[in-house]
């Protein structure tokens, strides 16, 4: 069973330089998230795809671009990397939407970014 | 905006002890779910425990239990009977019913002594 899986696991880039995360999940869950953690700041949400087809800016967007390619997945692409780029990404997922679920997120394993 | 306050940046407990970790979140909603995610050195995200707000009832899973005050709008974690792999980030969050997205507060890192 593998939940959410995301790739790659680690990756250094330099300034200037883009790259795409791929995340996909087969829980058949209607929403997907980009995350990033960094130390002092717990984790903070870049963007969010509550549908197939749907997607939306959550608290730190800029930078950043999405594609829900479909239900499974869910990319983040780094146009043009900066060093405060650098971060640990988590993207996830949850059913939500309806009331009586509880809307709780299952994560994948992170990706470790590093700009130089 | 609904925020998530975590106050203690560390903490720290002996083997075999109990440990309480707090959590405030301020919110005018009156239904919503409260969650406690525990990301060991792995960094995998873990639920560890979820809290309905309607519930009165604090929610407990073995040795983790909360003390859910809705009124005072906290959220604590009991951790009894600490063992080493308790070790970890601790993070609170905060999601309303329909909401797209959880809330989380920036952790707590919990050390646990022999």
């Amino acid at each position: 069973n593998a939940g959410v899986t995301q790739t790659p696991k680690f990756q250094v880039l330099k300034t200037g330089q883009s790259m795409t995360l791929q995340c996909a999940q087969d829980m058949n869950h209607n929403s997907m998230y980009w995350y990033r953690q960094d130390p002092g700041m717990g984790l903070r949400l870049i963007y969010y795809s509550a549908s197939e087809g749907t997607t939306d800016k959550g608290e730190v967007p800029n930078g950043y671009n999405v594609s829900r390619l479909n239900k499974r997945e869910f990319s983040l692409r780094l146009e043009s990397a900066a060093p405060s780029q650098t971060s640990v990404y988590f993207c996830a997922s949850s059913k939500v939407r309806d009331r009586g679920l509880h809307g709780e997120l299952f994560f994948g394993e992170g990706s470790r970014l590093t700009v130089l | 905006a609904q925020t998530v306050t975590q106050s203690q940046p560390e903490m720290s407990v002996q083997e075999a002890e109990t440990v309480t970790l707090s959590c405030t979140y301020d919110t005018s909603e009156s239904d919503y779910y409260l969650f406690w995610y525990k990301q060991p050195p792995s960094r995998q995200m873990i639920l560890v425990i979820r809290q309905e707000a309607y519930k009165q009832q604090n929610a407990t899973e073995n040795r983790f239990s909360v003390n859910f005050q809705k009124a005072a709008k906290s959220f604590s974690l009991k951790i009894s009977d600490s063992q080493l792999g308790d070790a970890a980030m601790y993070f609170c969050a905060y999601r309303t019913p329909g909401a797209d997205k959880l809330i989380f507060g920036t952790g707590t890192r919990l050390q646990v002594f022999p």
